[in-house]
């Protein structure tokens, strides 16, 4: 079956500093890769997504690209901010129903 | 558009009771979901649906009902409530070719 692994969390930093969350999955067929976030009292957002093999999705100043060779899909940022500290999920879906499988997510705190 | 909108935002349950989460999508989106979240194991899928009168279970289905007479709405039925149901549930919405929208979730307490 479908699975996500992510890093455990929490992850600390300070403000600027350089971000990367693994995520590693194992998947039937080909799967898209996205990642989630979930900011405090909120459901989940779309934060990027890459649907086939060395795709990189990115939005607001974070990446992921999709490594089938070490089928991995690792969300970075160059410099992160207070308004970053959410939880982070990985997910990815398979067949026409496209349904999603999860990490356990990663809880990240900024700090100044 | 109001994207997803969940109703309630909490509720708490006695044990036996029944219940009925609401899910409404105004996006005209073919494809609907019910997930859990629960704390260290992200979130596991309910059931599913990829259009009116078209339902799935999904990896924990039991205990819960669905039905999808319509586009738009979704809800999801607690037949007898149980503590082991305590959880945040989300309901999802996805256009064919895109990425699932979230609603704001139900916190639902079983006691």
């Amino acid at each position: 079956g479908n699975s996500v692994t992510q890093m455990e969390g929490p992850v600390t930093l300070s403000e600027e500093a350089f971000l990367t969350i693994n995520c590693t999955y194992t998947a039937t067929g080909y799967p898209s890769l996205f990642w989630y976030v979930q900011y405090p009292g909120e459901g989940l957002q779309l934060l990027l997504k890459a649907t086939k093999a060395d795709d990189k999705g990115s939005n607001k100043g974070f990446e992921a690209t999709y490594r089938k060779e070490t089928t991995s899909f690792h969300l970075e940022k160059g410099s992160v901010q207070v308004s970053d500290s959410a939880v982070y999920f990985c997910a990815l879906s398979t067949g026409t129903a496209s349904k999603l499988t999860f990490g356990t997510g990663t809880r990240l705190q900024v700090t100044l | 558009n109001a994207g997803v909108t969940q109703t309630p935002k909490f509720q708490v349950l006695k044990t036996g009771q029944s219940m009925t989460l609401q899910c409404a999508q105004d996006m005209n989106h073919e494809y609907m979901s019910w997930y859990r979240q629960d704390p260290g194991m992200g979130l596991r899928l309910i059931h599913y649906s990829v259009g009116a009168g078209i339902t799935d279970q999904g990896e924990v289905p039991n205990g819960y009902n669905v039905s999808r007479s319509t586009t738009e709405d979704f809800p999801l039925r607690l037949l007898s409530a149980a503590p082991s149901q305590t959880s945040v549930y989300f309901c999802a919405s996805r256009p064919e070719g895109y990425g699932y929208t979230f609603g704001s979730g139900t916190r639902l307490t079983v006691v």
